[in-house]
């Protein structure tokens, strides 16, 4: 598959759950990004890796937490979420981490914390 | 911190004629501002962009301008055609944010036949 996808497209979770989230670029980018997108709200971003180091953290809550293994593979790891939580989480990727370059997005995890 | 107004939220025109959407940016050191198109169900991509050195850019039906006095920049679709539909985010590169992009919410755009 190319471009950028993310698992799982859709996510129903208890606010005593614990899940992930993936997201894949095959672009050959060095640079990924988690955003959140609320209906009628700007694209909050939540963090930003450059070469698998994390550049920026937007004050996200703990109960969010990124990892990136490798420049390829991204995750956003969920516990304790709150129902405030629910939204569309899109993830991104660039050459690099500067803003000048486009940002590919993926398809987004519709997320609904009950 | 830095804050980007977008307006309209909502924009509705007749087929054929043009549509204006306006940013406006807090951080006078901003120095990149692109525009994304996301239609609906689908995933934000990018349609144009402009970098604070210049005063507009223009690509086929789509323009952005830019106002560094006034710190605003506006998307011009000229001709709308109904694939034009969509919702458009406009965004800046402050300085305060390590110049990562801080995002607009959006203006929805709705072509009438």
């Amino acid at each position: 598959e190319t471009g950028v996808t993310q698992t799982p497209r859709h996510l129903v979770m208890g606010m005593t759950n614990k899940k992930s989230l993936k997201c894949e670029q095959h672009l050959g980018h060095n640079a990924m990004y988690w955003y959140k997108q609320s209906a009628k709200k700007p694209l909050e971003l939540m963090f930003v890796y450059s070469l698998e180091e994390r550049v920026e953290n937007n004050s996200v809550p703990s109960r969010f937490s990124p990892e990136c293994p490798n420049s390829s593979h991204l995750f956003l790891h969920l516990h304790t979420l709150q129902p405030e939580d629910s939204a569309l989480y899109l993830c991104a990727s660039s050459q690099d981490g500067i803003p000048y370059n486009e940002q590919f997005f993926g398809p987004g995890t519709r997320l609904t914390v009950l | 911190g830095e804050n980007v107004e977008q307006h309209p939220s909502t924009l509705s025109v007749q087929e054929g004629d043009s549509a204006v959407i306006k940013c406006t940016y807090s951080d006078s050191a901003s120095n990149y501002f692109p525009w994304y198109k996301q239609e609906l169900g689908k995933r934000p991509q990018l349609i144009i962009d402009i970098r604070s050195n210049v005063g507009e850019k223009k690509d086929q039906r789509i323009a952005v301008t830019l106002n560094k006095t006034a710190k605003h920049f506006s998307l011009h679709i000229t001709e709308t055609q109904p694939e034009d539909s969509a919702v458009y985010f406009c965004a800046a590169s402050p300085r305060d944010s390590n110049y990562q992009l801080i995002w607009g919410a959006g203006t929805k755009l709705i072509i009438k036949p």
